[in-house]
Protein backbone atom coordinates (compact mmCIF):
# COMPACT_ATOMS: atom_id res chain seq x y z
CA UNK A 1 0.00 0.00 0.00
CA UNK A 2 1.61 3.44 -1.10
CA UNK A 3 1.58 5.77 1.86
CA UNK A 4 1.15 9.38 1.89
CA UNK A 5 3.24 11.88 -0.52
CA UNK A 6 3.68 15.22 -0.26
CA UNK A 7 6.23 17.58 -2.44
CA UNK A 8 8.27 19.49 -2.26
CA UNK A 9 10.81 17.92 0.53
CA UNK A 10 12.76 21.20 0.79
CA UNK A 11 11.26 24.64 -0.07
CA UNK A 12 13.01 28.13 0.31
CA UNK A 13 11.81 31.59 -0.17
CA UNK A 14 12.00 34.90 0.70
CA UNK A 15 9.31 36.42 3.21
CA UNK A 16 6.25 38.33 0.87
CA UNK A 17 6.71 35.61 -1.36
CA UNK A 18 4.18 32.81 -1.67
CA UNK A 19 4.48 29.05 -2.07
CA UNK A 20 2.41 25.66 -2.43
CA UNK A 21 2.79 22.13 -1.20
CA UNK A 22 1.04 18.86 -2.41
CA UNK A 23 -0.27 16.12 -0.90
CA UNK A 24 -1.86 12.78 -2.08
CA UNK A 25 -3.46 10.49 0.63
CA UNK A 26 -3.74 6.85 0.59
CA UNK A 27 -6.07 5.62 -1.53
CA UNK A 28 -9.59 5.05 0.27
CA UNK A 29 -9.11 7.57 3.08
CA UNK A 30 -11.81 10.08 3.09
CA UNK A 31 -9.97 12.29 5.89
CA UNK A 32 -7.09 14.63 5.22
CA UNK A 33 -5.08 16.63 7.46
CA UNK A 34 -2.30 19.59 7.05
CA UNK A 35 -0.25 20.22 10.05
CA UNK A 36 2.32 22.71 10.78
CA UNK A 37 5.20 21.96 13.21
CA UNK A 38 7.20 23.87 14.53
CA UNK A 39 10.99 22.91 15.52
CA UNK A 40 11.23 21.71 18.85
CA UNK A 41 7.05 21.79 18.83
CA UNK A 42 4.32 19.03 18.45
CA UNK A 43 2.53 19.43 15.19
CA UNK A 44 -0.74 21.88 15.60
CA UNK A 45 -3.53 21.43 13.06
CA UNK A 46 -4.16 23.87 10.33
CA UNK A 47 -6.64 22.02 8.88
CA UNK A 48 -9.13 18.63 8.19
CA UNK A 49 -11.16 17.57 5.42
CA UNK A 50 -13.60 15.60 4.93
CA UNK A 51 -13.90 14.09 1.50
CA UNK A 52 -13.31 17.72 -0.54
CA UNK A 53 -15.28 19.48 2.12
CA UNK A 54 -13.85 21.30 5.63
CA UNK A 55 -14.79 19.95 8.83
CA UNK A 56 -12.08 22.15 10.72
CA UNK A 57 -9.82 25.22 9.81
CA UNK A 58 -10.14 27.21 12.98
CA UNK A 59 -6.22 27.38 13.49
CA UNK A 60 -5.83 28.48 9.49
CA UNK A 61 -3.94 31.62 9.62
CA UNK A 62 -6.92 32.39 6.89
CA UNK A 63 -5.45 36.00 6.14
CA UNK A 64 -2.36 34.61 4.41
CA UNK A 65 -2.94 30.49 4.44
CA UNK A 66 -5.20 28.55 1.89
CA UNK A 67 -5.89 25.03 1.02
CA UNK A 68 -8.72 23.06 -1.33
CA UNK A 69 -9.22 19.12 -1.80
CA UNK A 70 -10.58 19.19 -4.92
CA UNK A 71 -12.65 15.73 -5.79
CA UNK A 72 -11.98 14.74 -2.31
CA UNK A 73 -8.27 12.99 -3.17
CA UNK A 74 -5.41 15.57 -3.72
CA UNK A 75 -4.93 18.53 -1.58
CA UNK A 76 -2.88 21.64 -1.70
CA UNK A 77 -1.73 24.11 1.28
CA UNK A 78 -0.61 27.52 -0.20
CA UNK A 79 0.93 30.67 1.96
CA UNK A 80 0.21 34.01 0.29
CA UNK A 81 2.19 35.84 1.66
CA UNK A 82 4.98 34.27 3.56
CA UNK A 83 6.68 35.57 6.82
CA UNK A 84 9.49 34.33 8.73
CA UNK A 85 7.45 32.81 11.14
CA UNK A 86 6.02 30.42 8.84
CA UNK A 87 9.75 28.36 8.54
CA UNK A 88 8.33 25.02 9.56
CA UNK A 89 7.24 21.68 8.14
CA UNK A 90 4.23 21.04 6.93
CA UNK A 91 3.09 17.60 7.33
CA UNK A 92 0.44 15.90 5.74
CA UNK A 93 -1.83 12.94 7.12
CA UNK A 94 -4.68 10.80 5.96
CA UNK A 95 -6.87 8.56 8.21
CA UNK A 96 -9.86 6.29 7.12
CA UNK A 97 -12.08 7.99 9.45
CA UNK A 98 -12.22 11.58 11.29
CA UNK A 99 -10.69 9.61 14.88
CA UNK A 100 -8.48 6.49 14.33
CA UNK A 101 -4.88 6.86 13.40
CA UNK A 102 -3.36 9.00 11.22
CA UNK A 103 -0.62 8.20 8.53
CA UNK A 104 1.93 10.76 7.89
CA UNK A 105 3.78 12.02 4.90
CA UNK A 106 7.37 12.75 4.67
CA UNK A 107 6.37 16.31 5.19
CA UNK A 108 7.78 19.60 3.50
CA UNK A 109 10.47 21.55 5.20
CA UNK A 110 9.86 25.05 4.59
CA UNK A 111 12.80 27.79 5.61
CA UNK A 112 11.52 31.80 4.78
CA UNK A 113 14.27 33.98 4.81
CA UNK B 1 -10.12 22.20 26.00
CA UNK B 2 -8.16 18.85 25.34
CA UNK B 3 -4.26 18.92 26.28
CA UNK B 4 -1.22 16.36 26.28
CA UNK B 5 1.80 17.17 28.54
CA UNK B 6 5.02 15.50 28.02
CA UNK B 7 7.34 16.76 30.82
CA UNK B 8 10.52 15.03 29.64
CA UNK B 9 12.16 16.95 26.88
CA UNK B 10 15.20 14.19 26.38
CA UNK B 11 16.10 11.19 28.02
CA UNK B 12 18.71 8.81 27.27
CA UNK B 13 19.09 5.08 27.49
CA UNK B 14 21.73 2.67 26.43
CA UNK B 15 21.23 -0.19 24.24
CA UNK B 16 19.24 -3.05 25.48
CA UNK B 17 17.99 -1.31 28.41
CA UNK B 18 14.19 -0.36 29.46
CA UNK B 19 12.91 3.47 28.90
CA UNK B 20 9.65 5.17 30.13
CA UNK B 21 8.53 7.70 28.72
CA UNK B 22 5.84 9.62 30.32
CA UNK B 23 2.11 11.43 28.61
CA UNK B 24 -0.54 12.96 30.80
CA UNK B 25 -3.78 14.17 29.63
CA UNK B 26 -6.64 16.35 30.20
CA UNK B 27 -10.17 15.73 28.96
CA UNK B 28 -13.68 15.53 30.03
CA UNK B 29 -14.38 12.91 26.90
CA UNK B 30 -15.17 9.38 27.87
CA UNK B 31 -14.48 7.94 24.72
CA UNK B 32 -11.10 8.11 23.16
CA UNK B 33 -7.47 7.61 21.66
CA UNK B 34 -4.04 7.53 22.68
CA UNK B 35 -1.02 6.90 20.02
CA UNK B 36 2.65 7.47 20.61
CA UNK B 37 4.62 8.36 17.45
CA UNK B 38 7.95 8.26 16.57
CA UNK B 39 9.37 10.83 14.94
CA UNK B 40 12.81 10.24 13.69
CA UNK B 41 14.89 12.62 11.70
CA UNK B 42 13.53 12.14 8.49
CA UNK B 43 10.83 13.77 10.07
CA UNK B 44 8.26 10.71 8.67
CA UNK B 45 6.02 9.85 12.18
CA UNK B 46 5.29 6.50 12.52
CA UNK B 47 2.75 5.26 14.58
CA UNK B 48 4.08 3.24 16.98
CA UNK B 49 1.22 2.30 19.60
CA UNK B 50 -2.46 2.92 19.86
CA UNK B 51 -4.93 2.57 23.16
CA UNK B 52 -8.77 2.62 22.71
CA UNK B 53 -9.80 4.62 26.38
CA UNK B 54 -12.48 2.01 26.64
CA UNK B 55 -10.35 -0.94 27.04
CA UNK B 56 -8.46 -1.42 30.25
CA UNK B 57 -5.91 -3.82 28.99
CA UNK B 58 -2.99 -2.06 27.88
CA UNK B 59 -1.46 -2.37 24.64
CA UNK B 60 1.31 -3.89 23.60
CA UNK B 61 3.33 -4.19 20.16
CA UNK B 62 6.26 -6.28 20.49
CA UNK B 63 9.25 -4.10 22.50
CA UNK B 64 6.76 -1.55 22.48
CA UNK B 65 3.30 -1.38 25.19
CA UNK B 66 1.55 1.27 26.90
CA UNK B 67 0.44 1.54 31.34
CA UNK B 68 -2.61 3.22 30.49
CA UNK B 69 -4.11 4.64 33.79
CA UNK B 70 -7.39 6.21 32.32
CA UNK B 71 -8.32 7.72 36.23
CA UNK B 72 -5.30 9.55 36.62
CA UNK B 73 -5.32 10.18 32.80
CA UNK B 74 -1.64 9.23 32.29
CA UNK B 75 -0.27 7.09 29.01
CA UNK B 76 3.23 6.09 29.19
CA UNK B 77 5.19 4.14 26.54
CA UNK B 78 7.70 1.75 27.66
CA UNK B 79 10.37 0.68 25.32
CA UNK B 80 12.10 -2.64 26.26
CA UNK B 81 15.01 -3.80 24.97
CA UNK B 82 16.35 -0.35 23.36
CA UNK B 83 17.97 -0.31 19.65
CA UNK B 84 19.60 2.47 18.24
CA UNK B 85 17.02 2.72 15.83
CA UNK B 86 14.81 3.60 18.07
CA UNK B 87 16.65 7.29 18.33
CA UNK B 88 13.66 9.80 17.47
CA UNK B 89 11.19 12.21 18.94
CA UNK B 90 8.32 10.66 20.27
CA UNK B 91 5.03 12.25 20.84
CA UNK B 92 1.86 11.56 23.06
CA UNK B 93 -1.15 12.49 21.07
CA UNK B 94 -5.06 12.32 21.92
CA UNK B 95 -8.09 12.09 19.68
CA UNK B 96 -11.81 11.98 20.92
CA UNK B 97 -14.59 12.07 18.50
CA UNK B 98 -15.61 15.65 18.55
CA UNK B 99 -11.75 17.07 18.58
CA UNK B 100 -9.10 17.20 16.06
CA UNK B 101 -6.00 14.98 17.75
CA UNK B 102 -3.63 16.78 19.77
CA UNK B 103 0.27 16.14 20.25
CA UNK B 104 2.34 16.54 23.09
CA UNK B 105 5.68 18.70 23.06
CA UNK B 106 7.55 15.53 22.36
CA UNK B 107 10.56 13.46 24.18
CA UNK B 108 13.50 13.23 22.15
CA UNK B 109 15.06 9.88 23.02
CA UNK B 110 18.56 9.30 22.43
CA UNK B 111 19.89 5.27 22.56
CA UNK B 112 23.24 4.72 22.77
CA UNK B 113 25.33 2.31 22.22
Amino acid sequence: EAGVAQSPRYKIIEKRQSVAFWCNPISGHATLYWYQQILGQGPKLLIQFQNNGVVDDSQLPKDRFSAERLKGVDSTLKIQPAKLEDSAVYLCASSPSDWSEQYFGPGTRLTVT
Amino acid sequence: AQTVTQSQPEMSVQEAETVTLSCTYDTSESNYYLFWYKQPPSRQMILVIRQEAYKQQNATENRFSVNFQKAAKSFSLKISDSQLGDTAMYFCAFVSNNNDMRFGAGTRLTVKP
